[in-house]
């Protein structure tokens, strides 16, 4: 089958750096995205990781180790507002995207 | 900014009803898709749709499923006879190609059946 896991719940304290770590065993692979979805919304995007090395896109960045099956979204100077759920999904072929469980990030004052 | 829009917000159906729920994708898009996400749990993936026909589906994606995009603009989901089990949130989303090209999502469409 196809898996994606990552821990179910993260908490961090606002203005820290939490790390979200993803593992994968896909039949194929062609890249790893994150998506971020507050309660009750919808999924959004947040970077993609086709190959190896750390993308950056402002407080956010994406790592992907293609040879450990492995990435990790990296989230700096945490706001509350950055409290979601935090997937990660793999397209092994085709255009279907398969999800992780998410990550539930809890940020404390 | 363009954006993803779903109809109805909220869908309140009996079992053996049939369902149609609507999506108007971003205009320049070309790639189309349903997901669905139980409450609580992962997105899971039904369907992609490209130049007017089904590219890919899942296991989910039976008999009961069909997509359409019958005007040009709208694309939809109908569910012909829904099962208690079919309740769950339906995201729309829309790209402009595949691989690094990002997935947008409507709002989705909470549909419960009863």
């Amino acid at each position: 089958g196809q898996s994606l896991e990552q821990p179910s719940e993260v908490t961090a304290v606002e203005g820290a750096i939490v790390q979200i770590n993803c593992t994968y065993q896909t039949s194929g692979f062609y890249g790893l995205s994150w998506y971020q979805q507050h309660d009750g919304g919808a999924p959004t995007f947040l970077s993609y990781n086709a190959l190896d090395g750390l993308e950056e896109t402002g407080r956010f960045s994406s790592f992907l180790s293609r040879s450990d099956s492995y990435g990790y979204l990296l989230l700096q100077e945490l706001q509350m507002k950055d409290s979601a759920s935090y997937f990660c999904a793999v397209r092994p072929r085709g255009y279907q995207l398969i999800w992780g469980a998410g990550t539930k990030l809890i940020i404390k004052p | 900014e363009p954006e993803v829009t779903q109809t109805p917000s909220h869908q309140v159906t009996q079992m053996g009803q049939e369902v149609i729920l609507r999506c108007v994708p971003i205009s320049n898009h070309l790639y189309f898709y349903w997901y669905r996400q139980i409450l609580g749990q992962k997105v899971e993936f039904l369907v992609s749709f490209y130049n007017n026909e089904i590219s890919e589906k899942s296991e989910i994606f039976d008999d009961q499923f069909s997509v359409e995009r019958p005007d040009g603009s709208n694309f939809t989901l109908k569910i012909r006879s829904t099962k208690l089990e079919d309740s769950a949130m339906y995201f729309c989303a829309s790209s402009s190609g595949t691989g690094e090209s990002p997935l947008h999502f409507g709002n989705g469409t909470r549909l419960t059946v009863t």
